[in-house]
């Protein structure tokens, strides 16, 4: 098991660049996530996806985010124009469970693209 | 305000002790408990997880307990090992809501002395 893969590792641009985050998520998992982590605000949920459907984006911080999983093997979190306030790690982790109840399965998470935005 | 917290931010055990990582959750309707270790420059990784409808739940040197009564969640880690160091979040799932009901802590970074 490959697990949750991100890439790339590190991200270093200039504000007002385009810039774009991909994800290959567990085969199997019906269910990706994107997160953002920073010291001051810790983990924080973006966007999720089952099935490919987007079904909550209300953590997209602003139009400059979208995100898409044109299929169940690969999605993007693209940011443009990017924002010295955008730098942060940034996290996809996929689950083959999640719902209303308590049954679920964990989010397993990739090792993140550290974004810095100058 | 936060509503999975821990009371540590920074927990020091010697090597061979016994670790004990506390959260406490405001949610008591949460049915879902995730305990997660996060090692530098890695993405957070599982460790345990733990459903409202039990109160203890035992892993590979890992036990995770479950107080409802006092809405107290904790991670115990037998014979601490260096490879223990790490930062730990423990995340609350509400019920009814999707991934925007998980809330992550804001983690308690172990620390082993040798």
């Amino acid at each position: 098991d490959a697990g949750v893969i991100q890439s790339p590792r590190h991200e270093v641009t200039e504000m007002g660049q385009e810039v774009t985050l991909r994800c290959k998520p567990i085969s199997g998992h019906d269910y990706l996530f994107w997160y953002r982590q920073t010291m001051m605000r810790g983990l924080e949920l973006l966007i999720y996806f089952n099935n490919n459907v987007p079904i909550d984006d209300s953590g997209m911080p602003e139009d400059r985010f979208s995100a898409k999983m044109p299929n169940a093997s690969f999605s993007t979190l693209k940011i443009q124009p990017s924002e010295p306030r955008d730098s942060a790690v940034y996290f996809c982790a996929s689950s083959p469970l999640w719902g209303q109840g308590p049954n679920n399965s964990p989010l397993h998470f990739g090792n993140g693209t550290r974004l810095t935005v100058t | 305000g936060e509503s999975v917290g821990l009371h540590l931010p920074t927990l020091s055990v010697q090597e061979g002790d016994n670790s004990i990582i506390n959260c406490a959750y405001s949610n008591s309707a949460s049915d879902y408990f995730i305990w997660y270790k996060q090692e530098s420059g890695k993405g957070p990784q599982f460790i345990i997880d733990i459903r409202s409808n039990m109160d203890k739940r035992q892993g590979q040197r890992v036990t995770v307990l479950l107080n409802k009564t006092v809405k107290h969640l904790s991670l115990q880690i037998a014979a601490t090992q260096p490879g223990d160091s790490a930062v730990y979040f423990c995340a609350e799932k509400r019920p009814g809501g999707g991934a925007d009901g998980l809330t992550f802590g804001k983690g308690t970074h172990l620390i082993i002395q040798p």
